[in-house]
């Protein structure tokens, strides 16, 4: 069974600055996929980064980068240079199954204060 | 925008009575997953629907039914509701095993 664990219920961090939220995962599977979400407080899910388990380079989108530890099963979100509407729940999810459907860690409520 | 709708946006129901709710997308994606988000949790995977058949489903009871319609639009379907049934509903679209593209979610309330 596949399953992820999000550390973190709530994190706050200063306007500009970077910050690290943690994912780690379980999972027997040889190919996968790992998603990152940000979830505001209206509920759309906005898709951010994308990892599958293959890949050899660490996967960037903007100022979205995923420090993807395949040995340590981690892959956290990296988000540099936080700006206010950066406030929203982040969730990770893996993809099984040979297609895409995801399990879902619990989530971490990020706070950027200015 | 993902271009993916839910219909409604928000809804309440009594205990037992039944619930469609509906998910489409102006970008041709052909598969669509469910997804229920209970309050304070993670999203938990309903199924998923691929040319109009079920592709995959969660550990959730047969009273959750859904269909696809060759559009690619979707229904879910909730009977014999219960108070747990309350929640966020997200819909998602893909092609194949692409990234899947949330709508914005029908709140439900249970009663």
């Amino acid at each position: 069974a596949q399953k992820i664990t999000q550390t973190q219920p709530g994190m706050f961090v200063q306007e500009k600055e970077a910050v690290t939220l943690d994912c780690t995962y379980d999972t027997s599977d040889p190919s996968y996929g790992l998603f990152w979400y940000k979830q505001p407080s209206s509920g759309e899910m906005i898709f951010l980064i994308y990892q599958g388990s293959y890949d050899q380079q660490n996967a960037t989108e903007g100022r979205y980068s995923l420090n993807f530890q395949k040995a340590r099963k981690s892959a956290n979100l990296v988000i540099s240079a936080s700006q206010l509407g950066d406030s929203a729940m982040y969730f990770c999810a893996m993809s099984y199954n040979a297609g895409n459907m995801l399990t879902f860690g619990g989530g971490t409520r990020l706070m950027v204060k200015p | 925008e993902t271009g993916v709708t839910q219909s409604p946006t928000h809804l309440i129901k009594t205990r037992g009575q039944q619930v469609t709710l509906r998910c489409s997308s102006q970008s041709g994606h052909n598969t669509v997953s469910w997804y229920q988000q209970a309050l304070g949790q993670g999203p938990q995977f309903i199924f998923q629907y691929y040319r109009e058949e079920e592709n995959g489903r969660g550990n959730f009871p047969p009273r959750f039914s859904g269909l696809q319609f060759p559009n690619y639009s979707s229904e879910l379907n909730v009977n014999a509701l219960e108070l747990d049934d309350s929640a966020l509903y997200l819909c998602a679209m893909s092609s194949g095993t692409d990234t899947q593209y949330f709508g914005p979610g029908t709140r439900l309330t249970v009663l």
